[in-house]
């Protein structure tokens, strides 16, 4: 069974740069099918797709979050990464990794969500 | 880049009623779009594919269709725990690139 976990300060100060990292276990990330992604969600409020990465290193990002977001991706450590530079308050979000389907469209696996507060 | 609607933003309805949510794309997705259901403090689980067809496991009483810009998304008979929040979710031609809507929350009148 696939499994993904998120990893990282649960507390930013404002100005500084946000570091998640999911690793997964269960599966390859080298796998065709998938592209592996982060979507966060601000207390209270709804789903905002960050961007996504293939194992190749191709990635896409969402163009209102383009400016500060980088996504790596460690084969080796079956690992990919988010940094998220010069967060403010509006960055508190409970931040999922998920693996996109790209065939189906769908996203079936998700990290269980790490809350990361951006506080000084 | 392709925007989300949906409606109401939220509802209240009663055990055994009929609850219809609706999604509307900024452009033309032709029946690339998927429904969720989020319980609190759960990740999203999907239950609706391609428009319309129901996920496995998933009850027979969650239903969609819809194609170009607008979706609907229906419980038929609303039970206690389907009280969640429902989210519609575009796809496109750029494989890792997906979009949600804002989101519908559910509650027992």
């Amino acid at each position: 069974q696939l499994q993904l976990q998120e990893s990282g300060p649960g507390l930013v100060k404002p100005s500084e740069t946000l570091s998640l990292t999911c690793t997964v276990s269960g599966g390859s990330i080298s796998s065709s099918s998938y592209y592996w992604g982060w979507i966060r969600q601000p207390p209270g409020k709804g789903l905002e797709w960050i961007g996504s990465i293939y194992y190749s290193g191709s990635t896409y990002y969402n163009p209102s979050l383009k400016s500060r977001v980088t996504i790596s991706v460690d084969t080796s450590k079956n690992q990919f990464s988010l940094k998220l530079s010069s967060v403010t308050a509006a960055d508190t979000a409970v931040y999922y990794c998920a693996r996109l389907n790209m065939v189906r469209g769908v996203i079936i696996y998700w990290g269980q969500g790490t809350l990361v507060t951006v506080s000084s | 880049d392709i925007q989300m609607t949906q409606s109401p933003s939220s509802l209240s309805a009663s055990v055994g009623d009929r609850v219809t949510i609706t999604c509307q794309a900024s452009q033309d997705i032709s029946n690339y779009l998927n429904w969720y259901q989020q319980k609190p403090g759960k990740a999203p689980k999907l239950l609706i594919y391609d428009a319309s067809n129901l996920e496995t496991g998933v009850p027979s009483r969650f239903s969609g269709s819809g194609s170009g810009t607008d979706f609907t998304f229906t419980i038929s008979s609303l039970q206690p725990e389907d009280i969640a929040t429902y989210y519609c979710q575009q796809y496109d031609n750029r494989p890792g690139v997906f979009t949600f809507g804002p989101g519908t929350k559910v509650d027992i009148k």
